[in-house]
């Protein structure tokens, strides 16, 4: 099966600072690749996700990067603020419908103020 | 609109007892999981069902069963539990595309513990 694996597993930043993490994957079929954010003590929560025929996606202070020749993608944070303090997860999926994700092992990122 | 709810929320089990995590969702999505969240191992999937009726295996099947008798709800056992079954357990539900892979909505997880 998909193996994705996933670093730094933890960060710390200052406040304003940008945060990378950076994720890959083994299996090339693999065309769909999220990014979850998990708050302490609550569920995960999808923040952005980006497939395989695109190679970058921005929403707001969050980007995802996608290079599938190096079967690799990233998620890029700027301008980082305390309430980005969370633990992300990346995740992979060959499969259209349903979504047998596979997660890296996350990264928890602080944000010192 | 509740999205998905787990309970029980907390669980203390012996060794060898058997129980039941209930899974129940008022989106009227497809398809239902059941994950395992382990400190370093990121969330690794259990069983998975694509409607009412019909289950799958996922990477981590072995010591659990599942059962979607109903659209919205999605059971999980544990007929022996093992202490390697201390986890916390996070059921998820998702919308059916046949274009792309649909989002993922987690309940608020499961947290059991096996003596």
């Amino acid at each position: 099966g998909e193996n994705v694996e996933q670093h730094p597993s933890t960060l710390s930043v200052q406040e304003g600072d940008s945060a990378v993490i950076k994720c890959t994957y083994s299996d090339s079929a693999s065309n769909y690749f999220p990014w979850y954010k998990q708050e302490l003590g609550k569920r995960p929560q999808l923040i952005i996700d980006i497939r395989s025929n695109v190679g970058e996606k921005k929403d707001q202070r969050i980007a995802v990067t996608l290079n599938k020749t190096a079967k690799h993608f990233s998620l890029h944070i700027t301008e980082t603020q305390p309430e980005d303090s969370a633990v992300y997860f990346c995740a992979a999926s060959m499969r259209t419908g349903a979504n047998n994700l596979f997660f890296g092992t996350g990264t928890r990122l602080t944000v010192i103020p | 609109n509740a999205g998905v709810t787990q309970t029980p929320k907390f669980r203390v089990l012996k060794t060898g007892q058997s129980m039941t995590l209930l899974c129940a969702q008022d989106m009227n999505h497809e398809y239902m999981y059941w994950y395992r969240q382990d400190p370093g191992m990121g969330l690794r999937l259990i069983h998975y069902s694509v409607g009412e009726g019909t289950t799958a295996k996922g990477e981590v099947p072995d010591g659990y069963n599942v059962s979607r008798l109903k659209k919205q709800n999605f059971l999980l056992g544990l007929e022996s539990a093992a202490p390697s079954q201390t986890s916390v357990y996070f059921c998820a539900s998702s919308y059916y595309t046949q274009r792309h892979t649909g989002e993922l909505f987690f309940g608020e997880g499961s947290r059991l513990t096996v003596l």
